[in-house]
């Protein structure tokens, strides 16, 4: 099955400054790429995701890239706030049936 | 549009009982995935159902088990519980089709003493 490897496991950043958090995964087919913001006591919200045949998208603050020969995807955060502070995972897909996570990233943004 | 509910939100039980927990998915989603989540191993798949058939299966224990409704309302089982099954168990459903975005319940914090 599909192996996905989440980089860093925390991170601690300034407010305003940006933040970025990489993956990678194992399997070619792999097609469909979310990202989820996981809150204290909730459960995760999807923030973004990136389909296989997109190198790049964009939302706001936060924009997801995808490098298909490499087989890594980051999300990037810019102009960071406090409530951006939470557990950010990555995911991949290549039947929808089931999804492989990444283990977490904890991000903290500093005041 | 209502949310992906589950229910209930915290439970404690004690070593060698079951446990039923249940899940509502959005109106109009008829897939449905539970994972545990745990500080250690992160997001680890239990199982997935569609149409009232578990489709795929995570690498977990007998103990473990799930079914799906015709609603697509779905309920996990866990019986002989262990002090290791105290978890978060999460619930997501999604429209099915190909890979498509998931949507999280809550979850379920279970304490097992």
């Amino acid at each position: 099955g599909e192996n996905v490897e989440q980089h860093p496991s925390t991170l601690s950043v300034q407010e305003g400054d940006s933040a970025v958090i990489k993956c990678t995964y194992s399997d070619s087919a792999s097609n469909y790429f979310p990202w989820y913001k996981q809150e204290l006591g909730k459960g995760p919200q999807l923030i973004i995701d990136i389909r296989s045949n997109v190198g790049e998208k964009k939302d706001q603050r936060i924009a997801v890239t995808l490098n298909k020969t490499a087989k890594h995807f980051s999300l990037h955060i810019t102009e960071t706030q406090p409530e951006d502070s939470a557990v950010y995972f990555c995911a991949a897909t290549y039947t929808g049936n089931q999804f492989y996570f990444g283990t977490g990233t904890s991000l903290t943004v500093i005041p | 549009k209502a949310g992906v509910t589950q229910t209930p939100r915290y439970l404690i039980k004690t070593r060698g009982q079951q446990v039923t927990l249940s899940c509502s998915p959005i109106s109009g989603h008829r897939s449905v995935s539970w994972y545990q989540q745990t500080p250690g191993q992160g997001l680890q798949f239990l199982f997935e159902y569609f149409s009232e058939t578990q489709r795929n299966k995570g690498n977990f224990p007998g103990r473990f088990s799930g079914r799906q409704f015709s609603n697509s309302r779905s309920e996990m089982n866990v019986s002989t519980l262990e002090l290791g099954d105290s978890a978060l168990y999460l619930c997501a459903s999604w429209r099915a089709g190909g890979a498509n975005e998931q949507f999280f319940g809550p979850g379920t914090r279970l304490t097992v003493l």
